[in-house]
């Protein structure tokens, strides 16, 4: 069974602050990392996936890194919001099987107006 | 939400009684997975399909079998429903598997009592 952590498992931010949170995941058997959005009541949604090491990806005000190398993945949002507030989720991919899509449990994120 | 309905959307039933679970997808996607959601877990894979008929296990598929008869159908059976497996259980689809993002169905939840 893979370990995928995320960390901080909550966190509360105040409205226009910035935060970051971060999945680490092995670093063998890559093959992508993925980024969700889970919002109560909704199902998650897919924010990112990210293959190369190094790369970045942005939406908005939503960005994210990824170091294969050293096994880790930040994702930052910038002047939070409170339509922010959700659960964020990362998955590790290795490619396919049984082990295709391994997640983390999460970070819970609220933001304080 | 990308066409993917789950039903039933609530269900209550007693231990030793067979379940059924319906996905069905209208992006006539390859890949269709099973995951149940518990508290203090990620998403956690019970079975996959990766084409009519084809189907493999996940990390947690004892007790739950599968089927995929059509393109747009995948059916989750638990045999003999027991407590433990009282969860939210989550459809997903994804084109073309590995590396792609998953879209997931709304969810059900299932009690077993």
């Amino acid at each position: 069974i893979l370990n995928v952590e995320q960390s901080p498992q909550s966190l509360h931010v105040q409205e226009g602050d910035s935060t970051n949170f971060t999945c680490s995941f092995p670093s063998s058997n890559f093959y992508a990392l993925h980024w969700y959005r889970w919002e109560t009541a909704k199902s998650p949604e897919a924010l990112f996936v990210m293959t190369l090491n190094g790369d970045e990806k942005k939406k908005g005000r939503i960005s994210a890194t990824l170091n294969t190398k050293e096994g880790y993945s930040y994702l930052y949002i910038k002047g939070s919001q409170p339509e922010d507030s959700a659960t964020y989720l990362c998955a590790f991919d290795s490619g396919g099987g049984a082990d295709g899509l391994t997640f983390g449990k999460g970070t819970h994120l609220i933001i304080q107006p | 939400d990308a066409g993917i309905t789950q039903s039933p959307r609530h269900k209550v039933t007693e231990t030793g009684t067979p379940v059924t679970l319906r996905c069905h997808q209208t992006e006539n996607h390859r890949y269709m997975y099973w995951y149940r959601q518990d508290p203090g877990h990620g998403l956690r894979l019970i079975h996959y399909s990766y084409g009519v008929k084809d189907t493999d296990k996940g990390e947690v598929s004892d007790g739950y079998s599968v089927s995929r008869s059509k393109t747009e159908d995948f059916l989750l059976t638990l045999e003999s429903a027991t407590s433990s497996q009282t969860s939210v259980y989550f459809c997903a689809i994804s084109p073309q598997g590995a590396g792609e993002k998953l879209f997931f169905g709304s969810g059900t939840q299932l009690s077993v009592l």
